[in-house]
């Protein structure tokens, strides 16, 4: 696609519930990446696919958040059993390896998560 | 560990000029960069420094000294449409962004 697309743009659920983001990249895009922002802060850094390797889940805030990402495109940022500290915007990025020195990545428009 | 420093907030007022700044220690460089974040919407590329000097891109100029770990960002001829975060990033030597926490700009009429 033209851009990095991610659904729902708004979730609201109820605190326990699982719910699960998806992010799909641009085509061609080997890197992807899951980034958190509360109101106000910063980007943290949750987890980061590049190909086929291992992905990088050193940012993952506990067992209840996981991420895959199949054939190496769209990706799904799972957390289960959530918690008001969950709420959050949840950004992807992607990048085409080669060219992130030049472009950087692009953003989603992001999941805004509410749990309440 | 890796950190990046940016002021939290600064205030201008429009048709002036604001620098913002932003230090670093990071494992490794590969580039710094800046992005712009309005409320409520995705942050978005403004430019890449890998070399030191200024590179000037239309009302936007950024500028890199590796030996000190510094980048700035100026705004010139600032507009209230400027009134968003930038976000300082340093690429490490994984090729991952390391991000600061972003400076909130306010443009004042």
């Amino acid at each position: 696609g033209a851009g990095v697309s991610q659904s729902p743009s708004n979730k609201v659920t109820e605190k326990g519930k699982d719910v699960e983001l998806r992010c799909d990249p641009i085509s061609g895009h080997t890197a992807l990446y899951w980034y958190r922002q509360s109101l106000g802060q910063g980007l943290e850094f949750l987890i980061y696919f590049q190909g086929n390797s291992a992905p990088d889940k050193s940012g993952l805030p506990s067992d209840r958040f996981s991420a895959e990402r199949t054939g190496g495109s769209v990706s799904t940022l799972t957390i289960q059993r959530t918690q008001q500290e969950d709420s959050a915007v949840y950004l992807c990025a992607s990048s085409p390896r080669l060219e992130v020195r030049a472009r950087g990545y692009t953003f989603g428009s992001g999941t805004r998560l509410t749990v309440v | 560990g890796q950190n990046i420093d940016q002021p939290t907030e600064m205030t201008a007022t429009e048709g002036a000029i604001v620098q913002i700044n932003c230090t670093y220690q990071t494992s490794g460089f590969n580039g710094l960069f800046w992005y712009q974040q309005h409320a409520g919407e995705a942050p978005t590329f403004l430019s890449y420094n890998v070399l030191d000097g200024l590179e000037e891109k239309g009302r936007f100029s950024s500028f890199l000294s590796r030996s000190k770990g510094y980048s700035y960002l100026l705004l010139k001829e600032l507009q209230m449409k400027d009134s968003a975060s930038y976000l300082c990033a340093v690429l490490d030597s994984n090729y991952q962004l390391i991000w600061g926490a972003g400076t909130k700009l306010i443009i004042k009429p």
